[in-house]
């Protein structure tokens, strides 16, 4: 039983569309963390949400924090082919604890 | 200003054989963290090491694996006579002792060592 779990698990969209990734939990996050993964390399770190109701923005990315600090969405405007990759959330549960991932969003954007 | 090093990055064993993957953290960093991923998955906690140090390690399986942390030297995740479920990447991330937001850790990951057991 995954304890953050992602939707959808794979998404396949042209280039310019909007697209929508939720990461959902019963547990409260004290923070929750998007990361990026390319094939063969490590995740890499996108935004750290820390307060509930937190809406954050880089470039073309969206990042909410929901108010009960449980759930999160990714939401990309305009993708474009570089956005591909593997999307993962990631909670910690008390600070400085270990990160949980969820099991993350395939996302493929066709030029 | 190197990021975490992971080294090998393609490793190959046959069942029976002991793998070891090593880990050299960002500099400064203090906190070592091993995950693993299997094929289009996400990624699994395994251990959380600081210097000399066994913080968390409730991810780990109970027989076959080994992590330490020396006072000198890189992070090393063994995994002794190894069996085809253990093939994966294996990831590790380090973060400084006080992360920037509220004391939560931002991880750094490395490019991950990829364990195939033949």
């Amino acid at each position: 039983t995954q304890l953050l779990e992602q939707s959808p698990q794979f998404l396949s969209i042209q280039e310019g569309e909007n697209l929508t990734v939720y990461c959902n939990s019963s547990s409260v996050f004290s923070s929750l963390q998007w990361y990026r993964q390319e094939p063969g390399e490590g995740p890499v770190l996108l935004v750290t949400v820390v307060t509930g109701g937190e809406v954050k923005k880089l470039k073309r990315l969206t990042f909410q924090f929901g108010d009960a600090r449980k759930d999160s969405s990714l939401h990309i405007t305009a993708a474009q082919p570089g956005d591909t990759g593997l999307y993962l959330c990631a909670g910690a549960r008390a600070a400085g604890n270990k990160l949980t991932f969820g099991g993350g969003t395939r996302v493929l954007v066709k030029p | 200003n190197a990021g975490v090093m992971q080294n090998p990055r393609h490793l190959v064993r046959r069942r029976g054989q002991e793998a070891r993957l090593r880990c050299s953290p960002m500099k400064g960093h203090s906190h070592v963290y091993w995950y693993r991923q299997l094929p289009e998955e996400g990624l699994k906690f395994m251990v959380y090491l600081q210097k000399e140090n066994i913080i968390d390690e409730s991810g780990m399986p109970k027989e076959r694996f080994s992590a330490e942390f020396p006072k000198e030297g890189p992070s090393i995740l063994r995994i002794q006579q190894v069996v085809r479920g253990d093939s994966a990447a294996y990831f590790c991330a380090s973060s400084p002792r006080q992360g920037p937001y509220g004391g939560a850790n931002v991880l750094t990951f490395g490019a991950g060592s990829r364990l195939t057991v033949l």
